[in-house]
């Protein structure tokens, strides 16, 4: 597998705004793209995952969006909240093994 | 149903030590994964076990091993330590094999000081 490039790496918005994490990857046999949001000193947890044969997917406030052909994927949290602050890291996988990106820091401001 | 238990939750080692951690997954969930967590490097997947074999490998040297028990237990040893490999080891269990497969449940860590 190839890795996975994420940005920002931090990302600072007011309470009620929206965020928008972005995610590369190159690897062609990626399938699966999930997402986990790690809050200060616990373990990290899945929020939300999309599969290959899907363009969206949405649930409440979080949705992901992926672009196979430009080998791309975002995650969308609108009408933020203080406790979305976390880091929240995306991955692609395949039959062999799953990348996960770098992490971005996200700060919700109330 | 408890989640995702590991051992030590945090240890200091010195250079050239090895060390042993442990993973016990959600019971029913016979797949487990071992990731390295590093400021600025993410997620890093060391290898993952499903019925006591190790069915995938990450891209680390051979000081990095593991093995699973018939009660899918997993252990991971890492020998001779470097001043690197000072980390957050995660285990995750999930219930069927292979990275694509779904959610991973990850334990809260064991945190590795080297010195």
């Amino acid at each position: 597998g190839e890795n996975v490039e994420q940005h920002p790496s931090t990302l600072s918005v007011q309470e009620g705004d929206s965020a928008v994490i972005k995610c590369t990857y190159s690897d062609s046999a990626s399938n699966y793209f999930p997402w986990y949001k790690q809050e200060l000193g616990k373990r990290p947890q899945l929020i939300i995952d999309i599969r290959s044969n899907v363009g969206e997917k949405k649930d409440q406030r979080i949705a992901v969006t992926l672009n196979k052909t430009a080998k791309h994927f975002s995650l969308h949290i609108t009408e933020t909240q203080p406790e979305d602050s976390a880091v929240y890291f995306c991955a692609q996988a395949d039959n062999n093994d799953m990348r996960f990106g770098a992490g971005t820091r996200l700060t919700v401001k109330p | 149903k408890a989640g995702v238990t590991q051992t030590p939750r945090y240890l200091i080692k010195t250079r050239g030590q090895q060390v042993t951690l442990s993973c016990s997954p959600i019971s029913g969930h016979r797949s487990v994964s071992w990731y390295q967590q590093t400021p600025g490097q993410g997620l890093q997947f060391l290898f993952e076990y499903f019925s006591e074999t190790q069915r995938n490998k990450g891209n680390f040297p051979g000081r990095f091993s593991g093995r699973q028990f018939s009660n899918s237990r997993s252990e991971m040893n890492v020998s001779t330590l470097e001043l690197g490999d000072s980390a957050l080891y995660l285990c995750a269990s999930s219930l069927v094999v292979g990275p694509s497969t779904g959610e991973l449940f990850f334990g809260e860590g064991s945190r590795l000081t080297v010195l």
